[in-house]
């Protein structure tokens, strides 16, 4: 089955810097790869996606970079935000299965 | 507003006691699923139900109980549970597209907090 890494567990930065998170997956049939944010006492948020036939996707300060070669995806949040404060985790699936999570990132902004 | 609701939001029971957790989706999705997410661990997938049957089950415990009475509709039936079983439950829906492919999309509900003492 599906295995995703996600790194670094906890990330602080000041406003206004840039975060960027990062996950690796072990399946090569994945094939589609979700970001969601988390608040605390609330349910994952879907933030941003990216599917396997596109290498970089964006929405306003947030983008996704795939390699899927390397089999490793990124988020990276620019002008960052108190708002931002949050947990992300990423997923991946190849659609048999259903989504397999990362462990999940605590971004911290600091004003 | 996900259009994926659960109730109740917090529950605490004893170890002998039987509950059940709701979720309700207002999306018009053929699939729904059960997430438990515990302090440091990632999401784990306990149940999917597609079409109203029951696909996967993740090797989890008998005490846990799921039944999906129509697409928009999912509890979760406990009985006996543990207090390691204290953690936060999560009920997601997506759209599968059909012939054993799970579906993409998925949004969650805001989860129900449960303290097993």
């Amino acid at each position: 089955g599906e295995n995703v890494e996600q790194h670094p567990s906890t990330l602080s930065v000041q406003e206004g810097d840039s975060a960027v998170i990062k996950c690796t997956y072990s399946d090569s049939a994945s094939n589609y790869f979700p970001w969601y944010k988390q608040e605390l006492g609330k349910g994952p948020q879907l933030i941003i996606d990216i599917r396997s036939n596109v290498g970089e996707k964006k929405d306003q300060r947030i983008a996704v970079t795939l390699n899927k070669t390397a089999k490793h995806f990124s988020l990276h949040i620019t002008e960052t935000q108190p708002e931002d404060s949050a947990v992300y985790f990423c997923a991946a699936t190849g659609g048999a299965d259903g989504l397999t999570f990362g462990k999940g990132t605590h971004l911290i902004i600091q004003p | 507003e996900t259009g994926v609701t659960q109730t109740p939001r917090h529950l605490v029971m004893g170890m002998t006691n039987k509950k059940s957790l709701k979720c309700e989706q207002h999306l018009g999705h053929n699939a729904m699923y059960w997430y438990k997410q515990s302090a440091k661990k990632p999401l784990e997938l306990m149940f999917v139900y597609s079409l109203e049957e029951r696909v996967e089950n993740n090797s989890v415990p008998s005490r846990f109980s799921p039944e999906c009475p129509n697409s928009s509709h999912l509890f979760l039936h406990l009985h006996t549970l543990q207090p390691e079983d204290s953690a936060l439950y999560l009920c997601a829906s997506s759209q599968d597209p059909g012939q054993g492919a799970r579906g993409t999309e998925a949004f969650f509900g805001q989860g129900t907090r449960l303290t097993v003492v």
